[in-house]
């Protein structure tokens, strides 16, 4: 069975700055996606940025990005110039590469961009 | 617009009244699944489904049920609610091909008393 960590409860960064969350997984699988899901008070699931396991190049989306260690099994984001809206509770999760398409979450990180 | 409905958004109920969650998507998507969350143990499938008439559990489908016998609809049913099922529940679903985003609800409170 997978599993997903993160480590880090809570965290506060002041506004314009840069924050890293961390994650690490537990896999046999060799084809597999992770992702990032951001949770704002309104409660919503939003997808934040996916990485393929097959690819090496970090994903990338405007301020936010991944570096991806397939070797070990470290999947982080860092949001750049953070803004008061990327306040919200971050989901790292896992996905195999077939069959139930399952998402494995880790429980969370509650991020706070301090004005 | 593309979207996932989950109805009610809350509800607060009392142990041992049947209740019914309804998921709908206007996407034709194939595949549709179920997660609670809970504080500290993030978000845990309770069923899934790849296609109409077929469901499976997920990691904690004890104390619910669910049916698909149409593709946009995934309602999940809670027979004989107890309180340990007062939580928040979330469906999701997507084009059940790996490499396409799966969309979620809104998001159900539940509260069992």
């Amino acid at each position: 069975a997978q599993t997903v960590t993160q480590s880090q409860p809570e965290m506060s960064v002041q506004e314009a700055e840069t924050v890293t969350l961390s994650c690490t997984y537990d896999t046999s699988e060799n084809n597999y996606y992770l992702f990032w899901y951001k949770q704002p008070p309104s409660r919503q699931m939003i997808l934040v940025i996916r990485q393929e396991a097959y690819k090496q190049q970090n994903a990338t989306e405007n301020r936010f990005s991944v570096n991806f260690q397939k070797a070990a099994k470290s999947f982080s984001l860092k949001i750049s110039d953070s803004q008061l809206g990327d306040t919200a509770m971050y989901f790292c999760a896992f996905m195999k590469g077939f069959g139930n398409e399952k998402l494995t979450f880790g429980t969370g990180t509650r991020l706070t961009i301090i004005p | 617009e593309a979207q996932v409905t989950q109805n009610p958004r809350y509800l607060i109920t009392v142990t041992g009244k049947k209740l019914t969650v309804t998921c709908s998507q206007n996407m034709n998507h194939e595949y549709m699944s179920w997660y609670r969350q809970d504080p500290g143990l993030g978000l845990r499938q309770i069923y899934y489904s790849m296609n109409v008439e077929v469901t499976d559990k997920g990691d904690v489908p004890e104390g619910y049920k669910v049916s698909r016998k149409e593709k946009r609809n995934f309602p999940l049913i809670l027979e004989s609610p107890s309180p340990n099922q007062t939580s928040l529940y979330f469906c999701a679903s997507s084009l059940g091909r790996s490499n396409q985003p799966q969309h979620f609800g809104d998001g159900t409170r539940l509260s069992i008393l």
